[in-house]
């Protein structure tokens, strides 16, 4: 079936970088995405990634995509303490197919 | 301004009761989506359509009700059935319209915190 794995807490200082790690289990999800959620808010949409690339970059984001070992990864650099949040990974076989979830990793920023 | 918006933010349901909360996009997408959060656990599928008049069951469907009677509207009904209702409910589109312009990019409300008295 399908599962979306990450890692729950990840602590970092302010101005360093971090790095989000997210292992899936569907070789034929097409779409890969990162979500933030800012306390009592909902989801907002970072960035995503189709199964064909290796790297986006985004100013400050960039994903990481192996598909050999169905990995994903973020990383911002130059974390801000207003990139503290709970950041989702997700997949999805088509755009439009409901998304699997990760739990959640939990970035907290030391100013 | 095109979005989502879900309403009401917060909502308290009495024992026996039936609520619905209420989720309109202004996207003009075709596929609606409901997801349930608790604390530690994710986001869960309750239900999905995909085109108006037509919606399917998602992992936790029990204890629910949609309708998708048209194209921007996609009310979730939580019944007295659902026994464990507390939760933030989130509700998603996804088609070609949105902040990233790529086709079928899934885009979220803001949500809405339900309690039971």
């Amino acid at each position: 079936g399908e599962d979306v794995e990450q890692s729950l807490f990840l602590s970092v200082r302010e101005g360093d970088s971090s790095v989000i790690n997210c292992t899936y289990t569907d070789s034929s999800s097409t779409y890969l995405y990162w979500y933030k959620q800012e306390p009592g808010a909902g989801l907002q949409l970072l960035t995503y990634i189709f199964s064909n690339m290796d790297m986006k970059q985004d100013q400050r984001l960039t994903v990481l995509l192996n598909k050999k070992d169905k990995h994903l990864s973020l990383r911002i650099a130059d974390t801000q303490t207003g990139d503290s949040a709970i950041y989702f990974c997700a997949e999805s076989f088509s755009g439009n197919t409901p998304l699997v979830f990760g739990k959640g990793t939990r970035l907290s920023v030391i100013a | 301004d095109g979005g989502i918006t879900q309403s009401p933010k917060y909502l308290f349901r009495k024992e026996g009761q039936n609520v619905t909360l209420s989720c309109e996009q202004n996207l003009n997408h075709d596929a609606m989506y409901w997801y349930r959060q608790d604390p530690g656990q994710g986001l869960r599928l309750i239900y999905y359509s995909q085109i108006v008049n037509d919606f399917q069951k998602g992992d936790i469907a029990e204890g629910y009700s949609v309708s998708r009677e048209k194209k921007e509207s996609f009310p979730l009904t939580v019944t007295s059935a659902q026994k464990n209702p507390t939760a933030f409910y989130l509700c998603a589109s996804a088609g070609t319209g949105g902040t990233f312009g790529a086709k079928n990019i899934q885009y979220f409300g803001a949500g809405t915190r339900l309690s039971v008295l």
